[in-house]
């Protein structure tokens, strides 16, 4: 089955503790993204990747890495979590940015809160 | 002003009606607009994609889009309960590779 899946699904941490969420795709997709989604504001992206070693701020990047080492697998790195992190985040990816290849397939989720 | 801009509702229609939902953009030369639902609790999926102005149909689905007046539209006809959730308008930007989502609004449809 075609799909992106984010792992943990739900975390409660604290602050200053460092924490990963994993995405992946089976889809062969190149482009990757992550956002988050608050009450209000809507989605909105932290990091997207065009490929392999490609990856590019999006509009809320600051206290978020990521890395795109296999063109399956686009991990969001918290260095040091903080209570306005909290909030929830979805990975999304999409064969690319033509016309045609931008539909964007959301995985499930992760809900995430910083105390 | 928000980049893209939406009335958060909720719109509330009764079973059968058309639902118009409504959204303007800020980016002039943006060229790809959609339209993703979200049910409560689950993740955005892709319903509509258009790129050209005019109208766009894709069964009780129609997009709108109007460049020249910044503003594209969703029209859902013969709303069913199922079609209650919260629509996403998404633009992409003329330079660089970001998709840019408005707020969302919510669609009630009441049988």
């Amino acid at each position: 089955e075609a799909q992106v899946t984010q792992n943990p699904r739900y975390l409660i941490t604290v602050t200053g503790k460092k924490l990963t969420v994993t995405c992946s795709q089976n889809m062969n997709h190149e482009y990757m993204s992550w956002y988050r989604q608050d009450p209000g504001l809507g989605l909105r992206q932290i990091y997207y990747s065009m490929n392999v070693e490609v990856t590019d701020k999006g509009d809320v990047p600051e206290g978020y890495k990521v890395s795109r080492k296999e063109k399956r697998n686009f991990p969001l790195i918290l260095e040091s979590p903080s209570p306005n992190q909290t909030s929830l985040y979805f990975c999304a990816s999409s064969f690319g940015t033509g016309v045609g290849q931008e539909t964007q397939y959301f995985g499930p989720g992760t809900r995430l809160l910083v105390l | 002003q928000k980049e893209v801009e939406q009335n958060s509702g909720p719109l509330s229609v009764p079973e059968g009606a058309i639902a118009s939902l409504n959204c303007t953009y800020s980016d002039r030369g943006s060229q790809s607009f959609f339209w993703y639902r979200q049910y409560s609790g689950k993740s955005p999926e892709l319903i509509m994609s258009i790129y050209s102005n005019g109208d766009k149909e894709d069964g009780r689905f129609t997009a709108q889009l109007n460049k020249a007046s910044q503003y594209v539209s969703l029209l859902i006809r013969d709303s069913q309960p199922s079609d209650s959730a919260t629509y996403l308008c998404a633009v992409r930007r003329e330079y660089g590779n970001k998709l840019v989502f408005g707020a969302g609004t919510i669609l009630r449809v009441k049988s």
